[in-house]
Order: structure tokens, then C-alpha cells, then sequence
């Protein structure tokens, strides 16, 4: 199982929207938006259980496609904090299902 | 959300050493855990499962021999990295599995560790 994250680097400026995709040719039972600092592990953002769910968490929002094979991670008016690397993570649905399955990641530079 | 703590957040080592390294769930029970590590600019690597009480499950081309793995309880697993040499040099990261029932299973992760082998 794969996930094609996408794009891999974005610089914005701070007040900027940005999207970040994540797409599989597998389904996955869940689908996990993790944000991740040098030198540290990654951190929780946002996490997707069921088809075409839409979560929001502040100015983070997420949604879960309908055949569960992709992802979105949208965060409006950005803030020069909100720098990292953001993966995509999704758990499998055959057996060892509990694994987590990373994306490459998108590294987040914003200019202020 | 869930706490996850390791330690040390860093060590450095002499090549051939053991070094050990300890991931705690500080607020929650955890009966999985799993072990990672991430080159630089790289994503994380799933090395390993660990199930309390049980073996642990290694990822294909880890070695079992050199990346022991013990999960005595629910709070605490422990990577220990055997003769340790250079190029095991990495960026180590664990994380717990929480159950909140149903198909709302979550991972969180602990602040990683930093292995430096001279």
C-alpha cells in the first residue's frame, strides 16, 4: 500500500490558504494528517474514519474521499508557526491492519 | 490527546554498545506499540509492531537480533539497539495505539530519540 502525498515542498505567505493531497490506488480504513517538527515526532492533527467525513480542527480541515483512497488537508490563514512537515498516514484494512502507512511528507515553509 | 514520552530524547554511543530506549504511555494503556525510525528529510519507517505480553512483529529486512523489542506492560516498550554501529545512526520514534472503540483507532507518537553511534 502506498500514499502519493502531494505537493512535496509549498512556501507561502503568512495569511495564505494552502491544500495538501494524498492519494492511494488502496483503501484504507482510516486516514490520519500528522505535522511533524525537527527534531521532534510527529503530532496529531486530524484524523478521518468514515467515507466523505469532513473534520475540522481550527483553521485545519480535512476530508476523507468517498471511496476512502484519498485525502485532503486544507489550512487557511497561515501563520509562520504553522512551518513542519505534514504527512498523510493511512491505516490498512487487510491483516496487520493496525500499521500505518506514511506519505512522503510536504514541507511548509511560510514567509512572513 | 494521549501522552507519549521516550527516553532519552538523545544519546551517543561508542560502536559495538547497546543502547536502550524506552517509550512510555503516561495517560493511557497501550496494548500496541510500535517502533519507527526516519533518515533525514525521509518519512518514517515502521520497524516494528509490539503487542504486550507477546513477541514483537518485525517489518521485512529488520533484524530481530540487533533491534530487541520488549513490551513488559502496557505503559512501557523498550528498543534496545544491539552492537550498535554507525549506520544505525537514526532518528528513533515510537508510538501507541488508542482504541477509542470502534474504528476510531488512533496513533500517537512520542518526541523521538536521536542515536548517534561514533
Amino acid at each position: 500500500q502506498l500514499l502519493e502525498q502531494s505537493p512535496q515542498f509549498l512556501s507561502i505567505q503568512e495569511g495564505e490558504n494552502l491544500t495538501v493531497y494524498c492519494n492511494s490506488s488502496s483503501v484504507f480504513s482510516s486516514l490520519q494528517w500528522y505535522r511533524q517538527e525537527p527534531g521532534e515526532g510527529p503530532v496529531l492533527l486530524i484524523a478521518l474514519y468514515k467515507a466523505g467525513e469532513l473534520t475540522s480542527n481550527g483553521r485545519l480541515t480535512a476530508q476523507f474521499g468517498i471511496t476512502r483512497k484519498d485525502s485532503f488537508l486544507n489550512i487557511s490563514a497561515s501563520i509562520p508557526s504553522d512551518v513542519g512537515i505534514y504527512f498523510c498516514a493511512g491505516q490498512g484494512t487487510q491483516g496487520g491492519s493496525e500499521k500505518l502507512v506514511f506519505g512522503k511528507g510536504t514541507k511548509l515553509t511560510v514567509n512572513p | 490527546g494521549a501522552v507519549v514520552s521516550q527516553h532519552p530524547s538523545w544519546v551517543i554511543c561508542k560502536s559495538g554498545t547497546s543502547v536502550k530506549i524506552e517509550c512510555r504511555s503516561l495517560d493511557f494503556q497501550a496494548t500496541t506499540m510500535f517502533w519507527y525510525r526516519q533518515f533525514p528529510k525521509q518519512s518514517l519507517m515502521l520497524m516494528a509492531t509490539s503487542n504486550e505480553g507477546s513477541k514483537a512483529t518485525y517489518e521485512q529486512g529488520v533484524e530481530k537480533d540487533k533491534f530487541l523489542i520488549n513490551h513488559a506492560s502496557l505503559t512501557l516498550s523498550t528498543l534496545t539497539v544491539t552492537s550498535a554501529h554507525p549506520e544505525d545512526s537514526s532518528f528513533y520514534i515510537c508510538s501507541a495505539r488508542v482504541l477509542a472503540g470502534g474504528i476510531r483507532d488512533t496513533q500517537y507518537f512520542g518526541p523521538g530519540t536521536r542515536l548517534t553511534v561514533l
